[in-house]
């Protein structure tokens, strides 16, 4: 079963806006992730957060954990044409079992 | 650095034929692999994970089976495919011990199954 559930499912916005997409898990976690996928490519990590943390940043990335929501945020500020991807959210014990998400499909219009 | 590789890329096979995708990792040792299988517009959903030679772990009961002949090659085959098996396939890696849960990917291969 799916641990992570992203919204929305489809995101369309203009270069230079901010994007956000939200994910909620169900069970515990040790750490959350963040991977983007490029169309027909493999899966790139983004950035992790481990579950006594709040708040990330990386570049234009800014992640934030709610633990008490069970919930997960990923905000990409200033975003170009190059984001395009769809972004996924995965969440296990480390390692073994990393279950993903069904992800959000970001489409960046120039 | 590590780098993940994995063959082949596209693969076309007709129902009931034989199946066998290779990955390999360079650049690390004892590394945690995992298959992955992604349906159209669809997340991952987990296949096989290994954590040494020989010792391979299934996660959802199918035709696929799951190979680790040496430590830094993981194998997915198939004796006979069915159309259901049609998909991307993803091959992962993260450290092993101590890690952080990074998974690191290959860039896939696609099976149609006709």
């Amino acid at each position: 079963s799916q641990q992570g559930e992203e919204d929305p499912q489809a995101l369309s916005i203009q270069e230079g806006e901010n994007a956000t997409m939200n994910c909620s898990y169900k069970t515990s976690i040790n750490n959350l992730q963040w991977y983007r996928q490029n169309s027909g490519r493999g899966l790139v990590h983004l950035i992790l957060i481990r579950s006594n943390e709040r708040e990330k940043h990386s570049g234009r990335l800014r992640v934030t954990l709610d633990t008490s929501k069970k919930s997960s945020s990923l905000l990409i500020t200033a975003s170009r044409a190059a984001d395009t991807a769809s972004y996924f959210c995965a969440t296990g014990g480390g390692g073994f079992k990393t279950i993903f998400g069904a992800g959000t499909r970001l489409f960046v219009k120039a | 650095s590590q780098t993940i590789h994995q063959w082949p890329a596209t693969l076309v096979q007709p129902v009931g034929s034989p199946l066998s995708l290779e990955c390999t990792v360079e650049g690390t040792s004892n590394p945690n692999l995992y298959w992955y299988r992604q349906a159209a517009g669809r997340g991952l959903q987990l296949l096989f994970y290994s954590v040494g030679i020989g010792q391979i772990s299934s996660e959802v009961p199918q035709n696929l089976s799951a190979s680790r002949p040496q430590d830094r090659q993981f194998i997915l085959s198939s004796k006979k495919l069915l159309l259901s098996d049609s998909g991307f396939y993803l091959c992962a890696w993260s450290a092993s011990p101590g890690n952080t849960g990074e998974l690191f990917f290959g860039e896939g291969s696609r099976l149609t199954v006709l």
